[in-house]
């Protein structure tokens, strides 16, 4: 089945520890994606990459930082700089062609205590 | 960061009954999309579309490109139960492989 993967679909962490997220991605897409979503409230661009060893900052990079390190793999760290990292993170991909489509993976959601 | 202008923020219509929204830009897209939205799980593609003018429907779902290339509609028919959730729109301009998210419509169907 191809397909994007997040895991863990629910994550629990500490005030000031680090947490990375895993996204992967089997569809051979060139660009990959990592977004914030808040409660009622629409998604905002962490981070973006278009191709492996290259990555842009997005809208909210500040407290956030990727890796792309292979074309299938794009994980995100939630680092303790990050003021208020509690929210949902979604990764998604796409193919710069032509069809250029954005698929999304189902999502983590991170509970900082 | 720059978002889009969607509306209506949320709806509430009887089962059976067709809904429209859309979505605008300052800025021309070269491709829309569009996504819906249940609670804890991520967005799904309903429909892309990357020329002006163009009308693609996916079932009881239709969207359109504008002319202006600065908005897109959606439009469901004769709604059902499970069309509630979230419905974003997305776009990008060309050159880049950054997306522009809608702020969302909250769609509610009361059977």
């Amino acid at each position: 089945d191809g397909g994007i993967t997040q895991s863990p679909k629910y994550l629990f962490r500490k005030e000031g520890q680090n947490v990375t997220l895993s996204c992967e991605q089997n569809l051979n897409h060139d660009a990959m994606y990592w977004y914030r979503q808040d409660p009622g409230q629409g998604l905002r661009l962490i981070y973006y990459s278009q191709i492996v060893n290259d990555f842009q900052k997005g809208d909210i990079a500040e407290g956030y930082s990727v890796s792309r390190e292979k074309k299938e793999s794009f994980p995100l760290t939630v680092t303790s700089a990050q003021k208020n990292p509690t929210a949902f993170y979604l990764c998604a991909s796409s193919m710069w062609d032509r069809s250029d489509t954005q698929y999304f993976g189902p999502g983590t959601r991170l509970t900082v205590l | 960061g720059q978002q889009l202008n969607q509306s209506p923020q949320s709806m509430f219509i009887q089962e059976g009954e067709d809904v429209s929204m859309n979505c605008t830009s300052s800025s021309i897209f070269n491709t829309w999309l569009w996504y819906k939205q249940d609670p804890g799980e991520g967005p799904v593609l309903l429909i892309a579309l990357y020329k002006a003018g163009e009308l693609t429907s996916n079932g009881r779902l239709t969207a359109q490109f504008g002319i202006t290339r600065k908005d897109s509609f959606l439009n469901i028919s004769a709604s059902i139960p499970s069309d509630v959730g979230i419905y974003f729109c997305a776009g990008r301009t060309s050159g880049t492989y950054k997306y522009i998210f809608g702020t969302g419509t909250r769609l509610k169907v009361l059977a």
